[in-house]
């Protein structure tokens, strides 16, 4: 299975901040996604995270608010802008090492705007 | 797009009784239907999967049941015990052989919350 390192674990930030989370794998991998979780709440899919292009967004999600880099098949970025209190939440890299094969999950960032 | 409800949303059991946790989905081109158990503060993991080519699996004390025709799939705990307490999640997607432009990605259930008495 895929190690996924996912940072910063949590943190408290001021709104109308950015935030950039990073999702490390330690191999190669076909698919990497980020979510959201909010508190109490089920996983929903902000997008796909394409390397070398952009990002596919998910219907309520665009690319001003969530940028997302991939620049090689181990390594992605999430970046939350201008936040709001509404954007506290856990933020969670999912990857898929081939395209038949299970989604792991990072043990994701929780992050509060105040 | 796809829709998973699931049902129900908290269950308490007795430990050593059976739980089951019931999915429904909308898109039937949907092939493939993880479960996950998120202990608290802890990362969703997979627990078990089935594909669509596939009516049951089984592993140990956890089964899962897919009725392709009726678009709903339920997990079974039998013999439950408290570190079964958590929350699981069940999700469908897109799979090989049928993979579009974004395969792979997870349409989760709202989840239920499982609490194993002692």
């Amino acid at each position: 299975s895929a190690v996924i390192s996912q940072k910063p674990s949590r943190d408290i930030c001021q709104r109308g901040t950015s935030l950039t989370i990073q999702c490390q794998v330690d191999s190669q991998v076909t698919m990497m996604f980020w979510y959201r979780q909010q508190p109490g709440q089920s996983l929903t899919l902000i997008a796909t995270a394409n390397q070398g292009s952009e990002a596919t967004y998910e219907s309520g999600f665009v690319i001003d608010k969530f940028p997302i880099s991939r620049p090689n098949l181990t390594f992605s970025t999430l970046t939350v802008s201008n936040m709001s209190p509404e954007d506290s939440s856990i933020y969670l890299c999912s990857v898929v090492a081939r395209l038949d094969t299970e989604a792991f999950f990072g043990q994701g960032t929780r992050l509060t705007v105040v | 797009g796809e829709n998973v409800e699931q049902h129900p949303s908290t269950l308490s059991v007795q430990e050593g009784d059976s739980a089951v946790i019931k999915c429904t989905y909308s898109d039937s081109a949907s092939n493939y239907f993880p479960w996950y158990k998120q202990e608290l503060g802890k990362r969703p993991q997979l627990i078990i999967d089935i594909r669509s080519n596939v009516g049951e699996k089984k592993d140990q004390r956890i089964a899962v049941t897919l009725n392709k025709t009726a678009k709903h799939f339920s997990l079974h705990i039998t013999e439950t015990q408290p570190e079964d307490s958590a929350v699981y999640f069940c999700a469908a997607s897109l799979a090989p052989p049928l993979l579009k432009a974004a395969g792979n990605k997870l349409t989760f259930g709202g989840g239920t919350r499982v609490l194993v008495k002692p």
